[in-house]
């Protein structure tokens, strides 16, 4: 059974900082891998989908890689706001297609 | 272009009361899927339904129904809620199947079943 972790739990850095959130997964046939944001009481709002194909993803300040033969993906947050305060969760699609696997999240705030 | 709603926002039940869950999409996709969230367990798959007149069970159906009404709707049925229902339901559909496309998520539904 895939399993998805996500280290850590909880993150809390100053403004402007540059800032690593990973993702692990214990099956590395996997399809694609997406990660999500998650304001508090909201739903999920998608940041960057990985094919298994890909190495890295792109999205302004956003930067995924990932890395199937060790089932590890990385998403990069450079130069840091209040805005980006949220909850962080990954997420690894199973080789038949059929099945979403989520991280526990990672808890991220950003102070003035 | 509302993208995925869900209906209704909240609701409490009592234990045994039965009720549906309704998401709708305007995106024209294919695949659609109910979650459901919980501190500490994070977000697991119900059911999902791959394409219209298609529905498969995920990781926790028990206690749930689906049913794909039409391409834009996937709804979720409580027959005899139960406390351990109390959850936030989320609903997501993508293009062509997980495998490809990106989820696009509703804004949940917060269920409390006392």
């Amino acid at each position: 059974k895939q399993e998805v972790t996500q280290i850590p739990a909880a993150l809390s850095v100053p403004e402007g900082e540059n800032l690593v959130l990973n993702c692990s997964f214990t099956d590395s046939a996997i399809y694609n891998l997406q990660w999500f944001r998650q304001d508090p009481g909201k739903g999920l709002t998608s940041l960057l989908l990985i094919q298994s194909s890909q190495r890295e993803q792109t999205s302004g300040r956003l930067n995924a890689s990932l890395d199937k033969s060790s089932g590890r993906s990385t998403l990069y947050i450079a130069a840091s706001q209040p805005g980006d305060s949220a909850t962080y969760l990954c997420a690894v699609v199973n080789n038949a297609g059929n099945m979403l696997t989520f991280g526990g999240g990672t808890r991220l705030m950003v102070k003035p | 272009n509302a993208g995925v709603t869900q209906t209704p926002k909240f609701q409490v039940l009592k234990t045994g009361q039965s009720m549906t869950l309704q998401c709708a999409q305007d995106m024209n996709h294919n695949s659609m899927y109910w979650y459901r969230q919980d501190p500490g367990m994070g977000l697991r798959l119900i059911y999902y339904s791959a394409s219209e007149g298609t529905t498969d069970k995920g990781e926790v159906p028990n206690g749930y129904n689906v049913s794909r009404l039409n391409k834009r709707e996937f709804s979720l049925r409580l027959e005899s809620a139960a406390p351990s229902q109390t959850s936030v339901y989320f609903c997501a559909s993508s293009g062509a199947g997980p495998q490809y496309y990106e989820q696009y998520f509703g804004p949940g539904t917060r269920l409390t079943v006392t």
